[in-house]
């Protein structure tokens, strides 16, 4: 069965530190993977992707996400956190057979100043 | 704002009442999406449209919810005899068909409160 894992429901950082937040997949045929912020009272905007090619990908806002296939993992990470980055993160995956996508539960992230 | 808009942004209902959303997509996006959004959860997929056509609909999307998206522009979801389990806030997305493989835009979303 297609999931996805965001096992921390809130990650707390202080500003100018690296954050991660971690998600893991599971899903049947290759894994589109994404990443997506909710900031409050706002829609969900789309962070960066992995399709295909280097398993490090760029995304907005200074974000990046390493994929392992190994791990079925796809953490998000940014090497200096701001205050501003304080948001609801999703994880999410496309089936790999349909259209159909499947997200994490969210990760809230806390930068403090 | 040429944005995926969303109406109504709030509805109130009681049970077993019929309760209807609209959702129009980015102009000239031709994939659409709903999901299910419920407190502390991520958003549940429930339909997936490519223009008119309705390609995707999940396993649990019961009988009493039904989506069209008419000439491939914007998209309703229906929902009838509605419970209290139906709170929840209603997502829409918008795809291009060209560009980034499967970026979705996502409106602000309807909150339904069944009382």
């Amino acid at each position: 069965a297609q999931s996805v894992a965001q096992p921390e429901d809130q990650v707390n950082v202080a500003e100018g530190n690296p954050l991660t937040v971690k998600c893991t997949y599971s899903v049947s045929g290759n894994p589109y993977l994404f990443w997506y912020v909710q900031y409050p009272n706002r829609g969900l905007q789309f962070l960066l992707k992995y399709i295909t090619g280097d398993n490090l990908v760029k995304g907005s806002y200074g974000f990046e996400a390493e994929f392992n296939k190994s791990q079925t993992s796809f953490h998000l990470k940014k090497p200096s956190a701001l205050v501003s980055d304080s948001a609801l993160y999703f994880c999410a995956v496309r089936d790999g057979n349909f259209n159909k996508f499947y997200f994490g539960s969210g990760t809230k992230l806390n930068v403090k100043p | 704002d040429t944005g995926v808009s969303q109406n109504p942004r709030h509805k109130i209902t009681k049970r077993g009442q019929n309760v209807t959303f609209r959702c129009d997509p980015i102009s000239e996006h031709n994939r659409l999406y709903w999901y299910r959004q419920t407190l502390g959860q991520g958003p549940e997929f429930l339909t997936y449209f490519q223009n008119e056509a309705q390609l995707e609909k999940s396993r649990l999307l019961s009988d009493r919810f039904s989506a069209e998206r008419p000439k491939g522009s914007f998209s309703t979801l229906e929902i009838q005899r509605t419970e209290q389990g139906d709170s929840a806030m209603y997502l829409c997305a918008s795809s291009p068909k060209f560009g980034i493989p499967y970026e979705q835009y996502f409106g602000p979303g309807t909150r339904l409160t069944v009382t």
